[in-house]
């Protein structure tokens, strides 16, 4: 009963490839985000949407575009993909918006480019 | 520019003693800081958070210290337990951008029996 679930879990591709990850939440959310945790350990906000709407978009580059269908769903599609991408992509959710709305993540996508 | 520093990479501590995780942070218009647990594979779980409002928050065996002042919270466990043993991470959200954690890199703590 996964209540942020993400596919798929790994992810491995040439560079240059286009790729997409999905991301669910059954929790009844409004809010939903995608993280990625570079090499470093460093964990980093890439996008938020709440209510299907855009309300964070970080200095990700154009290739990375976050389409969200419904409240319940955000998923991340990345084209041209660089070697630079190789990441663990999170995803999250929320009730709503603010820090005292604790945010719960997926298990994460490992995504390797070869 | 790390706005949220976690200096230990690692803590290595006994079962039944106390566990003291630390975190600093740059930015005074932080208003919320939370605590995530890490198992290997898995995303974080929250832990515990506390208001800029308050310097203490305690919840069970977890308790989160804040020093508006030193800028500075620490994450008290006790008494630490094998299962305890994960990556903590330390995470602020600002007042006037409230969507927007700012973590930290982690400190990964290993309870021994």
């Amino acid at each position: 009963d996964t209540a942020v679930s993400q596919t798929p879990k790994y992810l491995v591709t040439q560079m240059g490839n286009d790729k997409s990850i999905k991301c669910e939440q059954n929790l009844g959310h409004d809010t939903m985000y995608w993280y990625k945790q570079d090499s470093k350990k460093f964990l980093k906000i890439m996008f938020s949407y709440n209510n299907k709407e855009l309300i964070i978009n970080e200095t990700v580059p154009n290739r990375f575009s976050p389409k969200s269908p419904d409240k319940a769903h955000l998923n991340l599609h990345i084209n041209s993909l660089e070697l630079g991408d190789s990441a663990v992509y999170f995803c999250a959710s929320s009730r709503g918006t603010g820090g005292n709305q604790p945010q719960h993540f997926g298990d994460g996508t490992r995504l390797s480019i070869l | 520019d790390q706005q949220v520093k976690q200096n230990s990479p690692s803590l290595s501590v006994q079962e039944g003693r106390i566990s003291i995780l630390n975190c600093d942070y740059t930015n005074s218009m932080f208003d919320y800081f939370l605590w995530y647990k890490k198992y290997p594979a898995e995303g974080p779980t929250f832990l515990i958070s506390i208001s800029s409002i308050k310097d203490k928050n305690e919840d069970g065996r977890f308790t989160v210290f804040l020093n508006k002042s030193a800028k500075h919270l620490s994450l008290h466990i006790v008494p630490s337990q094998p299962g305890d043993s994960a990556v903590y991470f330390c995470a602020a959200s600002h007042l006037y951008n409230t969507d927007k954690l700012i973590f930290g890199t982690g400190t990964r703590l290993q309870v021994f029996p």
